[in-house]
């Protein structure tokens, strides 16, 4: 089943932050984020594993709330370059192979 | 390594046509994705291999898809007859075993399906 994210679709301006939700109905054993710039492939962000981790890359980062069966990725100071669309991936059985969302699209102008 | 290679980029067929899409994996990877991404749907998983062998392919929508891997470095997904609602952009990745310090899938540049 697909894990839902919110927003759908964000517009920035350089320098602001921005969060985005990943949700899901089931329990989960990890979360994956991967971004996807316009006309490209995804590429790998970030996994988080069970236990609440939280990691970063570079200025983003992302939480994982076991509980709640939910993750967010939070990107501080935003960059053009971080404008694309953003995938959550999430798995419930220790296969490491996710189910991905529809994605989030975000949009950071100068 | 030049990472994941898919052919076509672009193909434009004809309802009713077949269509053949290709991957080349990166070398030493064993394991096969095979992605559908369109508007509605996002991304979504057709079928995965491993070492080769379609492990779960629960995602290929109906029995007009087929998916193979002869060998370590070649897949093909094939569309027969292919609908209009086919149209997306399809992406091949391959990654080592999916596992805890193996989690990167590496994708390809997508072809994108028109079928009119």
């Amino acid at each position: 089943q697909q894990p839902v994210q919110s927003p759908q679709a964000v517009i920035l301006r350089e320098g602001e932050d921005a969060v985005i939700n990943c949700s899901s109905s089931k329990a989960l054993y990890s979360v994956h984020w991967y971004r996807q710039k316009h006309g490209e492939a995804p590429v790998f962000l970030m996994i988080l594993l069970k236990g609440g981790e939280q990691k970063g890359h570079d200025k983003i980062s992302a939480s994982f709330n076991e509980k709640k069966q939910q993750s967010s990725l939070y990107l501080t100071a935003s960059q053009l370059s971080y404008s694309g669309t953003y995938f959550c991936g999430t798995e419930s059985g220790g296969s490491y192979i996710p189910t991905f969302g529809r994605g989030t699209s975000l949009i950071v102008h100068p | 390594d030049a990472g994941v290679i898919q052919s076509p980029r672009h193909e434009v067929t004809e309802m009713g046509q077949e269509v053949t899409l290709r991957c080349k994996p990166i070398s030493g990877h064993n394991s096969l994705f095979w992605y559908r991404q369109t508007m509605m749907r996002g991304l979504e998983l057709l079928i995965y291999f491993n070492n080769n062998v379609p492990i779960d392919d629960s995602g290929m929508p109906e029995d007009r898809f087929s998916a193979k891997m002869p060998n370590a470095s070649f897949s093909t997904l094939k569309i027969q007859p292919s609908e209009p609602r086919d149209s997306a952009v399809y992406f091949c990745a391959s990654s080592l075993e999916p596992g805890q310090r193996n989690t990167e899938a590496f994708f390809g540049q997508g072809t994108r399906l028109t079928v009119v």
